[in-house]
């Protein structure tokens, strides 16, 4: 059975700070992909980023940054210098297989 | 177009109507995919399917019933819902179905508002 945990319901930031998103996952296999989604307004869920369980290694794109934790089974997501823009339901997701599931969401209000 | 395109966007209809979601991509993708979501809960996966066929029922009630006449097209056929199932409904795609493959991940359209009143 696969879950995906992100605790956090609402973040409210001022613009220009960072915000930081948890994701705590389960699974029994040993191979598999993490997702960021984002969800605005429009209601479409836009990828992010995706990383395999073999691919621990951090990464900087821009304002969005990563943390893969494979021994405490986390997979955070930072955005840098918020914007306005950025406001959006953000969805962790874990696949093993050809079902993708998801967290419940993490909706981020960024105030000007 | 380029994307996944779902029609109508928002639907409210009543408990004996029937009615059609209709999801359209054009991405040459071979698999399609059914989520609902509903408020302050995870993405429910209904149905899978891939190039035409279904591959994953996830125990939906029969008052949901999917179609796929070709890879470009699927389709949610409603009927006697109940109010329990207002919630956004997704449609996605992927190049195939999401296994351990570095170049693939779900594209989603942008849901359809349903209401059941």
């Amino acid at each position: 059975a696969q879950k995906v945990t992100q605790a956090q319901t609402e973040i409210s930031v001022v613009e220009k700070e960072d915000v930081t998103l948890d994701c705590v996952y389960e699974t029994r296999d040993t191979t598999y992909y993490l997702f960021w989604y984002k969800q605005p307004p429009s209601g479409e869920l836009v990828f992010l980023i995706r990383r395999n369980s073999f691919d621990e290694q951090n990464e900087i794109s821009g304002r969005y940054s990563w943390n893969f934790q494979k021994s405490t089974s986390s997979f955070n997501f930072t955005i840098t210098a918020s914007q306005v823009v950025d406001s959006a339901v953000y969805f962790c997701a874990l696949s093993s297989d050809y079902k993708l599931s998801f967290g419940a969401g993490t909706t981020v209000t960024v105030r000007a | 177009e380029t994307g996944v395109t779902q029609t109508p966007r928002h639907l409210v209809m009543g408990m004996t109507n029937k009615k059609s979601l209709k999801c359209e991509q054009h991405l040459g993708h071979n698999a399609m995919y059914w989520y609902k979501q509903s408020a302050k809960k995870p993405l429910e996966l209904m149905f899978v399917y891939s190039l035409e066929e279904r591959v994953e029922n996830n125990s939906v009630p029969s008052r949901f019933s999917p179609e796929c006449p070709n890879s470009s097209h699927l389709f949610l056929h409603l009927h006697t819902l109940q109010p329990e199932d207002s919630a956004l409904y997704l449609c996605a795609s992927s190049q195939d179905m999401i296994r351990l493959s570095l170049n693939t991940e779900a594209f989603f359209g942008q849901g359809t508002r349903l209401t059941v009143v």
